[in-house]
């Protein structure tokens, strides 16, 4: 098992370009979340998908929009990247429907806005 | 919304000493609170976690205390090795329309050998 994979691992985008970030799972897992981790500030949700075809807004959502492709895959689009958006992604996956429930991570991606 | 407050935000201490995370969280209806540790360019690995229904869980030198009616839960770890230096995040969820993770910002923890 991969657990949960990411990519791409680094990308450096200028101001107002768009991107995907991608996150796929092979635990079977149903719920599936993406986080932002900035220095000195956590993790902050972003969105998640408690189940295949479902998706909600966290914390922090706006700039970002988010596809459920599959139970396995649920990635992370950036329409116009801001600098303000330079951070660390992760993706993160949970067997249940998200509440109460151990989630395992993935390696994470580098973004740098310029 | 839930809120979760970490401290210390840094704490060194020597090799074999212990060490002590204290967290506490806003939401009543929280049930399920795990803790984190990431290395340097690293993803979180969970080190352990505690549902509402247990006041302490142990794991070798690791152990977690929560106090529900305090709304706080806190982390120990005994016999400190240099390789548990990194950072640490505990969070919380399970509360009232709240179905993923809040992280505190995290305890740097360096274990001078």
């Amino acid at each position: 098992n991969a657990g949960v994979t990411q990519t791409p691992k680094f990308q450096v985008l200028k101001t107002g370009q768009s991107m995907t970030l991608q996150c796929a799972q092979d635990m079977n897992h149903n719920s599936m979340y993406w986080y932002r981790q900035d220095p000195g500030m956590g993790l902050r949700l972003i969105y998640y998908s408690a189940s295949e075809g479902t998706t909600d807004k966290g914390e922090v959502p706006n700039g970002y929009n988010v596809s459920r492709l599959n139970k396995r895959e649920f990635s992370l689009r950036l329409e116009s990247a801001a600098p303000s958006q330079t951070s660390v992604y992760f993706c993160a996956s949970s067997p249940g429907q998200g509440d109460s429930d151990t989630q395992y991570f993935g390696p994470g991606t580098r973004l740098t806005v310029l | 919304g839930e809120n979760v407050e970490q401290h210390p935000s840094t704490l060194s201490v020597q090799e074999g000493d212990s060490a002590v995370i204290k967290c506490t969280y806003s939401d009543s209806a929280s049930n399920y609170f795990p803790w984190y540790k990431q290395e340097l360019g690293k993803r979180p690995q969970l080190i352990i976690d505690i549902r509402s229904n247990v006041g302490e869980k142990k794991d070798q030198r690791i152990a977690v205390t929560l106090n529900k009616t305090a709304k706080h839960f806190s982390l120990h770890i005994t016999e400190t090795q240099p390789e548990d230096s990194a950072v640490y995040f505990c969070a919380a969820s399970g509360g009232t329309g709240r179905r993923a993770l809040t992280f505190g910002s995290g305890t740097r923890l360096q274990v001078q050998p």
